[in-house]
């Protein structure tokens, strides 16, 4: 199957400082790329979605300026916190799309591993 | 608002048994519906899935099961095996292109030898 590749994996930092989180599509391009929120026995949250070349459209209650999604390519997306805080300390997922990349007709979303970003 | 819920956070079965795992949803505009298994420290990995205008689909050992008029649907995994201990998600879709999915909390299943 399709994979999807996130870094880094584990990322540790001081409160006010910023953490970039790579997705990466190996083996396909991605024309849309999703990226969750997962808190400790919660369900995912998807935080925005986004298309190659155009801005992510950003969920409820999701900060846009806190975080920052690029979509630079068909196979990478990045997902920027800014000036984390504690409360940011979480398990970020992202998922990558294409008509083509899966066996049904429908565009299937493959996921990354996550990121566990803590947040002193 | 939670629109998928998957009301039993927990569900321990012998291995060899059936294990059945339950979903529902209250979006009537959901028309595709998945299935997801993660482990610790992982993302999710595709299942198995089913669109609204089927009632079952089947893939090995996964079946899921799909009852619109009730707004519920459902996975079998038979035979039960104990790499299949994970959580289990379900999740939904509309149409509209967005492909946005969204997930129900999971259920954690542990299958015992």
């Amino acid at each position: 199957g399709a994979v999807v590749s996130q870094h880094p994996s584990r990322v540790i930092c001081k409160s006010g400082t910023s953490v970039k989180i790579e997705c990466r599509s190996l083996d396909f391009q991605a024309t849309t790329m999703f990226w969750y929120r997962q808190f400790p026995k919660k369900s995912l949250m998807l935080m925005a979605t986004s298309n190659e070349g155009s801005k992510a459209t950003y969920e409820q209650g999701v900060e846009k300026d806190k975080f920052l999604i690029n979509h630079a390519s068909l196979t990478l997306s990045t997902l920027t916190v800014t000036s984390a805080h504690p409360e940011d300390s979480s398990f970020y997922i992202c998922s990558a799309s294409s008509r083509f990349a899966g066996p049904s007709s429908y565009n299937e979303q493959f996921f990354g591993p996550g990121t566990r970003l803590t947040v002193l | 608002d939670q629109q998928v819920k998957q009301n039993s956070p927990s569900l321990s079965v012998q291995e060899g048994r059936i294990s059945i795992l339950n979903c529902d949803y209250t979006n009537s505009m959901f028309d595709y519906f998945l299935w997801y298994k993660k482990y610790p420290a992982e993302g999710p990995t595709f299942l198995i899935s089913i669109s609204s205008i089927k009632d079952k689909n089947e893939d090995g050992r996964f079946t899921v099961f799909l009852n619109k008029s009730a707004k519920h649907l459902s996975l079998h995994i038979v035979p039960s095996q104990p790499g299949d201990s994970a959580v289990y998600f379900c999740a939904a879709s509309s149409q509209g292109g967005s492909e946005k999915l969204v997930f129900g909390k999971g259920t954690k299943l542990t299958v015992n030898p």
